[in-house]
């Protein structure tokens, strides 16, 4: 299994700001995944990170919204750019070591 | 789309087993069934998975029919620490390029003492 935080672990952020939210993980892993969690509902997935090469997104989801970065194996961040209140939601990272483990997730609330 | 089908919800009593079905109609010869919990608040959590054997772990046993439409999640004892919301989820295998998980909306496990 893999130890996951993340930080911050919630944020009130204004409308038309950013939020860089941090993914650490305490052993070295090819593939990071984050999600997102919208109020009462399931979680979705923004993005696939592997280390060395650019994020793969899903649908709905753009770069220039989500900005990923995945400088080594152990360390990712996401963006959420350019907030509106539809963004309030928990973003978690995940990690796969034969199975995906979860982090605790990062609660966000835009004003 | 989610690939499985679950109840929306699911009520337990404290120390009797808890079945929790779903439903994979269209899974494929190559894809597992993966199923994990998220307790409130919290990021989810792996539990067990399996291609067509039933398996079991500390946490639970999986038993999937012959024909792998459908499966069983099965908590022996549930505890008041079992409630959660419980995915079933059909993948590929984890070691897989195209592995990824796709959640649906889950089963919501009550367990009452």
């Amino acid at each position: 299994s893999a130890v996951i935080s993340q930080k911050p672990s919630r944020d009130i952020c204004q409308r038309g700001t950013s939020l860089t939210i941090q993914c650490q993980v305490d052993s070295q892993v090819t593939m990071m995944f984050w999600y997102r969690q919208q109020p009462g509902q399931s979680l979705t997935l923004i993005a696939t990170a592997n280390q060395g090469s650019e994020a793969t997104y899903e649908s709905g989801f753009v770069i220039d919204k989500f900005p990923i970065s995945r400088p080594n194996l152990t360390f990712s961040t996401l963006t959420v750019s350019n907030m509106s209140p539809e963004d309030s939601s928990i973003y978690l990272c995940s990690v796969q070591m034969g199975q995906q483990y979860f982090g605790p997730g990062t609660r966000l609330t835009v004003t | 789309d989610a690939k499985t089908t679950q109840p929306p919800s699911m009520d337990c009593a404290e120390g009797r087993a808890a079945n929790l079905p779903c439903n994979h109609s269209t899974i494929s010869g190559n894809e597992y069934v993966y199923w994990y919990r998220q307790i409130h608040s919290q990021g989810p959590q792996y539990i067990i998975h399996g291609l067509k054997n039933n398996e079991t772990n500390e946490m639970a046993s999986l038993i999937i029919t012959e024909d792998r439409k459908s499966s069983t999640l099965i908590l022996p004892h549930a505890t008041l620490r079992d409630t959660a919301v419980y995915y079933c989820i059909v993948s590929t295998n984890s070691g897989g390029s195209n592995y990824k998980l796709t959640f649906g909306k889950g089963t919501l496990l009550t367990v009452n003492p």
